[in-house]
């Protein structure tokens, strides 16, 4: 399987701090990632595939990029509704495997 | 509008058997993969297993592979994830998700709202 490592585990930033997330695969995936906001109680919601296509309705503030193993997500002004956990997962095959999260905290 | 509505919590013994629900609308049920996702309490999400309930092509996770049975009956729009001896490790939130694309590999679009499946003596 293909195994995929975020960095940090829990970050916290004040509003408006431009915040970067880093997912790091084990082997090459070309650009077949996503990455997924989670809220607290709530399911997960897709923001971005293929490292770096915005889904629909998803704010632009938001914004990925890389490929092969190393991608990056960025949200360009923090907001305290940003207060998530954001995973990241490749879909290079049908074994498809999530990164173990990062939690985004407001100072 | 796309909607997965999931079967509601479940409080089970262990070694008791389970099937929770995920009933898809809004859109052609059989051509998209629908896939299941654990996430244990306090924990990060995991993949468990994908359907398409086109032709019940089914893959497991390794993990998953013999822990649980994925199916489907696309007469009524839905897929299942079923336990026939549950442990307590299993107590988890489970969420269904469709495939973004109909085909090939591809991220989850829409998800269901998660049932939680509690198992305690």
């Amino acid at each position: 399987d293909i195994q995929m490592t975020q960095s940090p585990s829990t970050l916290s930033a004040s509003v408006g701090d431009r915040v970067t997330i880093t997912c790091r695969a084990s082997q090459s995936i070309s650009n077949w990632l996503a990455w997924y906001q989670q809220k607290p109680g709530k399911a997960p919601k897709l923001l971005i595939y293929k490292a770096s296509t915005l889904e629909s309705g998803v704010p632009s503030k938001f914004s990925g990029s890389g490929s092969g193993t190393e991608f990056t997500l960025t949200i360009s002004s923090l907001q305290p509704d940003d207060l998530a956990t954001y995973y990241c997962q490749q879909y290079k095959s049908y074994s498809r495997t999530f990164g173990q999260g990062t939690k985004v905290e407001i100072k | 509008e796309v909607q997965l509505v999931q079967s509601g919590a479940e409080v089970k013994k262990p070694g008791e058997s389970l099937k929770i629900s995920c009933q898809g609308s809004g859109y052609s049920f059989t051509n998209y993969w629908i896939g299941w996702v654990r996430q244990m309490p306090g924990k990060g999400l995991e993949w468990m297993g994908i359907i398409y309930p086109g032709d019940s092509d089914i893959r497991y996770s390794p993990s998953s592979q013999g822990q649980v049975t994925i199916s489907a009956d696309k007469s009524i729009s839905t897929a299942y994830l079923q336990w026939n001896n549950l442990k307590a490790s299993d107590t988890a939130m489970y969420y269904c998700a469709r495939q973004r694309v109909n085909s090939g590999w591809s991220s989850f679009d829409y998800w269901g709202q998660g049932t939680l499946v509690t198992v305690s003596s």
